[in-house]
């Protein structure tokens, strides 16, 4: 199994730009998540699903932040406009099914908002 | 609102030197204690869960321990390639859904 898969690796923009995020989770997963990592505050969860529908997007920071996961191999995180506080790590992570605590995580995308 | 907190922030031993890194936690109903590993520019490697009060887990070099309060991950004889960030986190309430701490840097030196 090839893992989570995110893309692009990193992503550098100008602040008001639109980003999207791409991730594939594990194939049979059911569960699927989205968080933030930054050297202040660590890991953040922003969102997650389970079997396609989301579930909690309470750590989702603000309006200009969207995710969907239109079928049980593909979501996107998307940010519209972007600011330079965006910047950290997004990552991706997928679990067996929503009381499986086990996380596989995705290799993250890098984001540098100027 | 649940916290968990890491100490050190950072950690250098030397190989053979052995330590523990500290996860204290505050949250209401713990479901379960995770400890993960985390390699520069990579995600998160699961390590261990603990789900009760005195609950042991080993991993080669590793132990993880929980009390009511706090978990610890012992590092016996550390080796160079035992050097990474350490995570603890929190489950609670909704299944799935992790309150992580910002972690341990340990380099490990020859």
């Amino acid at each position: 199994d090839a893992g989570v898969i995110q893309s692009p690796r990193h992503e550098v923009t100008e602040m008001g730009q639109e980003v999207t995020l791409r991730c594939k989770p594990i194939s049979g997963h059911n569960s699927l998540f989205w968080y933030r990592q930054t050297m202040m505050r660590g890991l953040e969860l922003l969102i997650y699903f389970n079997n396609n529908v989301p579930i909690d997007d309470s750590g989702m920071p603000e309006d200009r932040f969207s995710a969907k996961m239109p079928n049980a191999s593909f979501s996107t995180l998307k940010i519209q406009p972007s600011e330079p506080r965006d910047s950290a790590v997004y990552f991706c992570a997928s679990s067996l099914h929503s009381t499986n605590e086990k996380l596989f995580f995705g290799s993250g995308t890098q984001l540098s908002v100027l | 609102e649940d916290q968990v907190t890491q100490s050190p922030e950072a950690l250098r031993l030397q190989e053979g030197e052995s330590s523990s890194l500290n996860c204290s936690y505050t949250v209401s109903g713990l479901r379960g204690l995770f400890w993960y590993r985390q390699d520069p520019g990579k995600g998160p490697e699961f390590l261990f869960t603990l789900y009760s009060a005195g609950e042991e887990k080993e991993k080669e070099r590793l132990k993880a321990t929980l009390t009511k309060k706090e978990s610890f991950l012992h590092i016996t004889a550390p080796k160079p390639e035992d050097s990474a960030t350490y995570l603890c986190a929190a489950q609670t309430g909704t299944a799935s859904k992790l309150t992580f701490g910002t972690g341990t840097r340990l380099q490990v030196t020859l």
